[in-house]
């Protein structure tokens, strides 16, 4: 089943402007990951975020994750051509047997128009 | 440094016909292992994965079987391929206590 649901499904904007996606998930995680495909390629792992961590930077991206709301939001500042994509949000759930199974979001589709 | 490769990269099969796709990962020792599905334009789907040689865990009852007959090598078969079957197959790895996953370039399969 969708654990993660990401939020907006498509999202266009000039380049040099910021990007804000958000993900909400449903049970208790051990930590939650943002990964962006490109169209026709694998995923790449972009940041994981903690479930006792609240924010983290990479970059121009800052992650949020509000363990209360079950939410996250990724922030990619001042965006680039390169960016367009597709980005992820996935689950790492807290089963407590051993975490191997991520439940991946449906995605939002990010075009950044030169 | 890691490397995971997977072929081929695009496959066009009749219904009926055996599926054989391959991954390899390079420069690391006893990784997790998954099998992924993705529809166009949807999520990713976990179809089997993997702690150890022989050792396959199925998350969706399927068409398909996967196999791990060495440390770094996954295999994802089928018998007899449905309609339904045609998507586009991830391969992935992790380190042992490591939450990332990281990607092959994928395989797109499309059953006629």
């Amino acid at each position: 089943s969708q654990q993660g649901e990401e939020d907006p499904q498509a999202l266009s904007i000039q380049e040099g402007e910021n990007a804000t996606m958000n993900c909400s998930y449903k049970t208790s995680i051990n930590n939650l990951q943002w990964y962006r495909q490109n169209s026709g390629r694998g995923l790449v792992h972009l940041i994981l975020i903690r479930s006792n961590e609240r924010e983290k930077h990479s970059g121009r991206l800052r992650v949020t994750l509000d363990t209360s709301k079950k939410s996250s939001s990724l922030l990619i500042t001042a965006s680039r051509a390169a960016d367009t994509a597709s980005y992820f949000c996935a689950t790492d759930p807290d089963s407590g047997a051993g975490s191997y199974q991520l439940t991946f979001g449906k995605g939002t589709k990010l075009s950044v128009i030169p | 440094s890691q490397t995971i490769h997977q072929w081929p990269a695009t496959l066009v099969q009749p219904v009926g016909s055996p599926l054989s796709l391959e991954c390899t990962v390079e420069g690391t020792s006893n990784p997790n292992l998954y099998w992924y599905r993705q529809a166009a334009g949807r999520g990713l789907q976990l179809l089997f994965y993997s702690v150890g040689i022989g050792q396959i865990s199925s998350e969706v009852p399927q068409n398909l079987s996967a196999s791990r007959p060495q440390d770094r090598q996954f295999i994802l078969s089928s018998k007899k391929l449905l309609l339904s079957d045609s998507g586009f197959y991830l391969c992935a790895w992790s380190g042992w206590g490591s939450g990332e996953q990281y990607f092959g370039p994928g395989t797109r399969l499309t059953v006629t």
